[in-house]
């Protein structure tokens, strides 16, 4: 079965400094990933996808990912953090052939002026 | 942007009642989801819909009821609200194609006294 795991419930980081959420995941097949991001009272964003090609993947709001296809991993990343940048993070994996996903625990990101 | 919305944004009522949720998008997407999440935490899917006519059970089970007679639209109803159905529905919509992203609305918060 396909599934993704979120190692940290929270991510601690002071402004301007880079910024890495983690997540792993477990498919058969080829992985289609997501990173989404919520704000407080307000539905998950779309910030990037992994689906072939360059193993590093570049979203919005200056976010970008690492697939690395030997430690089944695809870390959301960015080199200064924001404290906007504050939120709910979610990493998801497709699952099957549906356009379903599965989405990790979530990745709360604190960013301390 | 993603245009779609959730009405109402929160909802207090008494156990008993009977409600709907409602959900709406313009941007033409076949397929359309409703997700449960409580505060903070992760998201289970609990209904799912490939067009006009088609409604499918997601991975948690889930008392309440949908219907797809338009496109645009994806309500969920609970025949009889319990205070266990409190929670936060999130709705979401994609285009066709396993590798498209889903577009979140905002969510509705259920209370139930």
């Amino acid at each position: 079965a396909q599934s993704v795991a979120q190692p940290e419930d929270q991510v601690n980081v002071a402004e301007g400094n880079p910024l890495t959420v983690k997540c792993t995941y477990s498919v058969s097949g080829n992985p289609y990933l997501f990173w989404y991001v919520q704000y407080p009272n307000r539905g998950l964003q779309f910030l990037l996808k992994y689906i072939t090609g360059d193993n590093l993947v570049k979203g919005s709001y200056g976010f970008e990912a690492e697939f690395n296809k030997s430690q089944t991993s695809f870390h959301l990343k960015k080199p200064s953090a924001l404290v906007s940048d504050s939120a709910l993070y979610f990493c998801a994996v497709r699952d099957g052939g549906y356009n379903k996903l599965i989405f990790g625990a979530g990745t709360r990101l604190a960013v301390h002026p | 942007e993603a245009d779609i919305y959730q009405t109402p944004r929160y909802l207090v009522i008494g156990t008993g009642k009977k409600i709907t949720l409602e959900c709406s998008q313009t941007m033409g997407h076949d397929k359309m989801y409703w997700y449960q999440q409580d505060p903070g935490m992760e998201l289970h899917l609990i209904h799912y819909s490939y067009g006009v006519n088609s409604t499918e059970k997601g991975d948690l089970s889930s008392e309440s009821t949908v219907s797809r007679i338009r496109t645009e639209h994806f309500p969920l109803t609970l025949e009889s609200a319990r205070p266990s159905h409190t929670s936060q529905y999130l709705c979401a919509s994609s285009e066709q194609g396993s590798n498209q992203p889903q577009h979140f609305g905002d969510g509705t918060r259920l209370s139930i006294l």
